[in-house]
């Protein structure tokens, strides 16, 4: 069936150097890949998304890539600072207009 | 000022007790979906609604219901029948026009039954 696997599940990364989640999907249909950021207690928020036409989106320090041949993606973070601490999680789409989740990744930057 | 509201944030129910969640939505989207959250784990699908007085089952329906006679609306009600509600429970919307898979979470009710 349909299936997202996202790694690492944690990632622990000191302030000022970058970080980087992988996403695997399984649907060759897939063609949206959204990754929200989610804070303790809080829902989910969308922070980055690239559509199948597209390889690579950037938006400031965050960045998207996408590789539609090995069917995986990754989200970049650069120079990362304490309020990046939080639970990344990806998504691919189906073609029920449904988002298929990865288990998230445990992002904390150390002082 | 737009967006997905859900109360309570807290909400405290005895075993065997049926219990509502509300979600509301100003975005004029035409989709809604249900997720259930467990500690530090990803998000499990329970219903979703592509249109009005229409909703599917998701991954993990059992011991849930959900009604949409508002297109603003989505209750989630959590049954006696659901053997483990204690759990974060987040609802979103989508617009669902061509393309457009993104979905927009509310802040999330944390269900404790005991």
């Amino acid at each position: 069936g349909e299936n997202v696997e996202q790694h690492p599940s944690t990632l622990s990364v000191q302030e000022g150097d970058s970080a980087v989640i992988k996403c695997t999907y399984s649907d060759s249909a897939s063609n949206y890949f959204p990754w929200y950021k989610q804070e303790l207690g809080k829902g989910p928020q969308l922070i980055i998304d690239i559509r199948s036409n597209v390889g690579e989106k950037k938006d400031q320090r965050i960045a998207v890539t996408l590789n539609k041949t090995a069917k995986h993606f990754s989200l970049h973070i650069t120079e990362t600072q304490p309020e990046d601490s939080a639970v990344y999680f990806c998504a691919a789409s189906n073609s029920n207009y449904q988002l298929i989740w990865g288990a998230g990744t445990k992002l904390i930057i150390k002082p | 000022d737009g967006g997905i509201t859900q109360s309570p944030k807290y909400l405290f129910r005895k075993e065997g007790q049926n219990v509502t969640l509300s979600c509301e939505q100003n975005l004029n989207h035409d989709a809604m979906y249900w997720y259930r959250q467990d500690p530090g784990q990803g998000l499990r699908l329970i219903y979703y609604s592509q249109i009005v007085n229409d909703f599917q089952k998701g991954d993990i329906a059992e011991g849930y219901s959900v009604s949409r006679e508002k297109k603003e609306s989505f209750p989630l009600t959590v049954t006696s029948a659901q053997k483990n509600p204690t759990a974060f429970y987040l609802c979103a919307s989508s617009p669902r026009t061509s393309g457009s898979y993104e979905q927009y979470f509310g802040p999330g009710t944390r269900l404790t039954v005991t």
